[in-house]
């Protein structure tokens, strides 16, 4: 299996850039895709796709949300941080199967 | 609006089953992937399964395979779960999810999810 590593926890001042890693234990890019993909889950609610193929904004997400990387390292950036944006967020790689999640990165406020 | 929609959880004992339901409305459900994905609690994501558009190929993850089995009902636009055999292990919320298009794409949308507890 693909192993997804992630710090449990990130904290950080609102109005300053956030920068979430994620690292594959094996590459989860092709020669055409980087398949690797960004979630936000807030307490109690399910989880919303922020980020797909590394670096494309899902619909509706604000451009403060970005992401980029490839091969087996990956980064999830907010920029500025919003009071709304305090959540887990989980990285996701569909290389090969089993899909797997990172544990998650709980961002909180400094 | 998609608005994916789960029902049939609840408390069931260890080697009993239980079977999951997912109402699938505001889209084209005949037309993508979807897959169940579940979180126990406090913990992370896990992927369970996935079935691709037509129902003609599902995949599992090592832990249910034998004893989940998931399918689809186009003309009902409904995701299904079967969990056979359930353990404790298997306590935890389910989401129904859609692959954005097909096996592979990321999971554009989610249900609220479903609460599975096994235990005696």
């Amino acid at each position: 299996d693909i192993v997804l590593t992630q710090s449990p926890a990130l904290a950080v001042s609102l109005g300053q850039r956030a920068t979430i890693s994620c690292r594959a234990s094996q590459s989860v890019s092709t020669s055409s895709y980087n398949l690797m993909h960004w979630y936000q889950q807030k307490p109690g609610q399910q989880p919303k796709l922020l980020i797909y193929d590394a670096s494309n904004l899902a619909s509706s997400i604000p451009a403060r949300f970005s992401g980029s990387g490839s091969g087996t390292d990956f980064t999830l950036t907010i920029n500025p941080v919003q009071a709304d944006d305090i959540a887990t967020y989980y990285c996701q790689q569909s290389r090969e199967l089993p899909l797997t999640f990172g544990s998650g990165t709980k961002l909180e406020i400094k | 609006e998609v608005q994916l929609v789960e029902s049939g959880g609840g408390l069931v004992q260890p080697g009993r089953s239980l079977k999951l339901s997912c109402a699938a409305s505001g889209f084209t459900f005949s037309d993508y992937a979807m897959a169940w994905v579940r979180q126990a609690p406090k913990k992370g994501l896990e992927w369970v399964a996935t079935i691709i558009y037509d129902g003609s190929s599902t995949y599992y993850r090592d832990s249910v395979k034998g004893r989940f089995t998931i399918s689809r009902d186009n003309a009902k636009s409904t995701l299904y779960l079967q969990m056979d055999s359930l353990r404790s292990e298997d306590t935890a919320t389910y989401y129904c999810a859609r692959h954005d298009d097909q096996f592979g794409a990321p999971f554009d949308y989610w249900g609220q999810g479903v609460m599975v507890t096994v235990s005696s």
